[in-house]
């Protein structure tokens, strides 16, 4: 079965650190396009960051500078170490994996990051 | 960066069709995807390509393209249909979800 499952969320201090992990099953997710996207309370989704199968990363504007996204090949999970968080980074994370040109678009359960003094 | 607009709300009774529309400069060039979601439930893919359909996606959904606009439209929508659909489509790795859009139906 194709699964993704998020893990690392939590409550988080202004100005603190959090890493998301994102673990894979059923496919490789360095051949796909894997992306997180987030949604905070009563709001839209926003995407957050991508890296390409080819290893190229992207991020938005509102996250460029303190968040990274990576992948490692040999446990087939997506990370994102998320620093200096703000309290406009509270939201439920989602972890994606998709193909351009095709109906393969799978998503996490998502994990919640909360981040408050 | 750039922008997606869809309207925030539509309305519609059991049966009849339901048309979402999605609007952007980015979707004269660019495939544009089609995302319901539930409450608290992750997005789930109900079209792609502006138009192709994924596999176990009911055959009411269906979306079509013209300029700057896509359209994801609802033929025959049912009560499981209520949700909010997002589009999402990118320009020079910006990938961008529009505003959504919350569907009723009732």
């Amino acid at each position: 079965e194709v699964q993704l499952v998020e893990s690392g969320g939590g409550l988080i201090q202004p100005g603190g650190s959090l890493r998301l992990s994102c673990a894979a099953s059923g496919f490789t997710v360095s051949n796909n396009y894997v992306s997180w996207v987030r949604q905070a309370p009563g709001k839209g989704l926003e995407w957050v960051s991508i890296i390409y199968s080819g290893g190229s990363t992207y991020y938005a504007d509102s996250v460029k500078g303190r968040f990274t996204i990576s992948r490692d090949n040999s446990k087939n999970t997506l990370y994102l170490q998320m620093n200096s968080l703000r309290a406009e980074d509270t939201a439920v994370y989602y972890c994606r994996s998709w193909e351009l040109l095709s109906g393969m678009d799978v998503w996490g359960q998502g994990t919640t990051v909360t981040v408050s003094s | 960066s750039y922008e997606l607009t869809q309207p925030s709300s539509v309305s519609v009774s059991p049966g009849q069709t339901a048309r979402i529309t999605c609007s952007g400069d980015v979707l004269a060039k660019k495939y544009a995807r089609w995302f319901q979601q539930k409450p608290g439930q992750a997005p789930v893919l109900v079209i792609y390509k502006d138009s192709e359909r994924p596999s176990g996606i009911p055959e009411r959904f269906s979306g079509s393209s013209s300029g700057t606009t896509v359209t994801l439209t609802i033929s025959g929508a049912q009560v499981e249909d209520e949700a909010d659909y997002y589009c999402y489509s990118a320009t020079d790795n910006n990938w961008v979800f529009g505003g959504g859009t919350k569907l009723t139906v009732l």
